[in-house]
């Protein structure tokens, strides 16, 4: 098994700029997760999908941060256009959800953004 | 709100010794899982206990023990034992929701 993963691994990017984060979950894996870490603010989740479906983008931080799933096998956050305070790293996690309990979050790598 | 809560941002063991790692949490339900992680500098998330909260036997791995306190919604993990690979960030997890993180150190 692969794993979730993440590309790339690293972004350097200038303020204004868009940027677009891929992930891929484990194959079976119905939920997807995406967060960010900063020193300030620790691990925020970001948005949670079930079944290609968002549920809570409620963490989502402005209009500026969009995500997709278009299948069950890919997702992307993009931000749009990039700010400074946007530099952190960035989670994408997936679990196999059974009904209403909530089972281990596979991490992916994380993604390093830097924006300038 | 869910919350999670780690009061210690930091900790400290001798290599050898035992440390407890706290965690508090809220929540109104009743059936749930709690998740303990660790983040070594690599920054890979990785498992290292769970609890079902409908079990009442507190969850072990090896070295690592949970004391889970459902009427107090305390959640805390021990390491007995520690070794120099134990260093790393740790985060209580409930739900989607993750704890600050408690940073340990261990000291050879």
């Amino acid at each position: 098994d692969a794993g979730v993963i993440q590309s790339p691994r690293h972004e350097v990017t200038e303020m204004g700029q868009e940027v677009t984060l891929r992930c891929k979950p484990i194959s079976g894996h119905n939920s997807l997760f995406w967060y960010r870490q900063t020193m300030m603010r620790g691990l925020e989740l970001l948005i949670y999908f079930n079944n290609n479906v968002p549920i809570d983008d409620s963490g989502m931080p402005e209009d500026r941060f969009s995500a997709k799933m278009p299948n069950a096998s890919f997702s992307t956050l993009k931000i749009q256009p990039s700010e400074p305070r946007d530099s952190a790293v960035y989670f994408c996690a997936s679990s196999y959800e059974a009904g209403s309990s909530y089972n281990e979050q596979f991490f992916g790598p994380g993604t390093r953004l830097t924006v300038l | 709100a869910q919350t999670v809560t780690q009061s210690q941002p930091e900790m400290s063991v001798q290599e050898a010794e035992t440390v407890t790692l706290s965690c508090t949490y809220d929540t109104s339900e009743s059936d749930y899982y709690l998740f303990w992680y660790k983040q070594p500098p690599s920054r890979q998330m990785i498992l290292v206990i769970r609890q079902e909260a409908y079990k009442q036997q507190n969850a072990t791995e090896n070295r690592f023990s949970v004391n889970f306190q459902k009427a107090a919604k305390s959640f805390s993990l021990k390491i007995s034992d520690s070794q120099l690979g134990d260093a790393a960030m740790y985060f209580c997890a409930y739900d989607m929701r993750f704890g600050a993180g408690t940073r340990l150190t261990v000291k050879p």
